[in-house]
């Protein structure tokens, strides 16, 4: 059963850059899966980040494109999220999820973490 | 791309079905349309319950059905009991490998 489990710091000042690190196991990255990023502010709905193929080919929400950049690392099976120029705006819970090969589901997610931009 | 809408609440009382509806599905090609629902309940993971508009993983009740006509897809909650109560949210991908986007959720009360 695939596990996915998100890392990184709960506290980020305005204006730097976010990052995070989930890793994946249960399940190989380089499968036919892609690897999706998705977050929720406090009390609101889901959008998604962005996702990653084990290629290395990533696609992103046009809303955060200029800010955003997914990686992957398959030897460590983990892909991770740097968000830059960030402001209270991107205060959430980020989750990383599995993505089916034709974008069709989200099958599993981590657990999620808390992001608060603040100083 | 447009949003798509879901209703911001719905309710109903034990043993009764209740509907949530996405609105804004666009066909990708070939006239298919990908539509999933996830079941969030308060500060816990979302949870696939429909994919490919009609589907159930495994350990999903049969209670939970997906549908879809037109461009609105439907998720119908039979028998409903209290544990359903939760924030659900629908999914579409319309090809193209372009952008994704989640409904605003809906928010189940059971009475």
């Amino acid at each position: 059963q695939v596990q996915l489990q998100e890392s990184g710091p709960g506290l980020v000042k305005p204006s730097e850059t976010l990052s995070l690190t989930c890793s994946v196991s249960g399940s190989s990255i380089s499968s036919g899966y892609y690897w999706a990023w998705i977050r929720q502010p406090p009390g609101k709905g889901l959008e998604w980040i962005g996702n990653i193929y084990h290629s290395g080919t990533t696609y992103y929400n046009p809303s955060l494109k200029s800010r955003v950049t997914i990686s992957v690392d398959t030897s460590k099976y983990q892909f991770s999220l740097k968000l830059s120029s960030v402001t209270a705006a991107d205060t959430a819970v980020y989750f990383c999820a599995r993505q089916s090969s034709g974008w069709y589901y989200f099958d599993s997610w981590g657990q999620g973490t808390l992001v608060t931009v603040s100083s | 791309q447009s949003a798509l809408t879901q209703p911001r609440s719905v309710s109903g009382s034990p043993g009764q079905s209740v509907t949530i509806s996405c609105t804004g599905i666009s066909s990708g090609v070939g006239g298919y349309s990908y539509v999933s629902w996830y079941q969030q309940h308060p500060g816990k993971v979302p949870k696939l319950m429909i994919y490919d508009v009609t589907k159930r993983p495994s350990g999903v009740p049969d209670r939970f059905s997906g549908s879809k006509s037109a461009n609105t897809a439907s998720l119908t909650i039979s028998g409903l009991q209290a544990e359903d109560e939760a924030d659900y949210y629908c999914y579409s991908y319309a090809g193209s490998y372009t952008f994704d986007r989640f409904g605003g959720g809906t928010k189940l009360t059971v009475l």
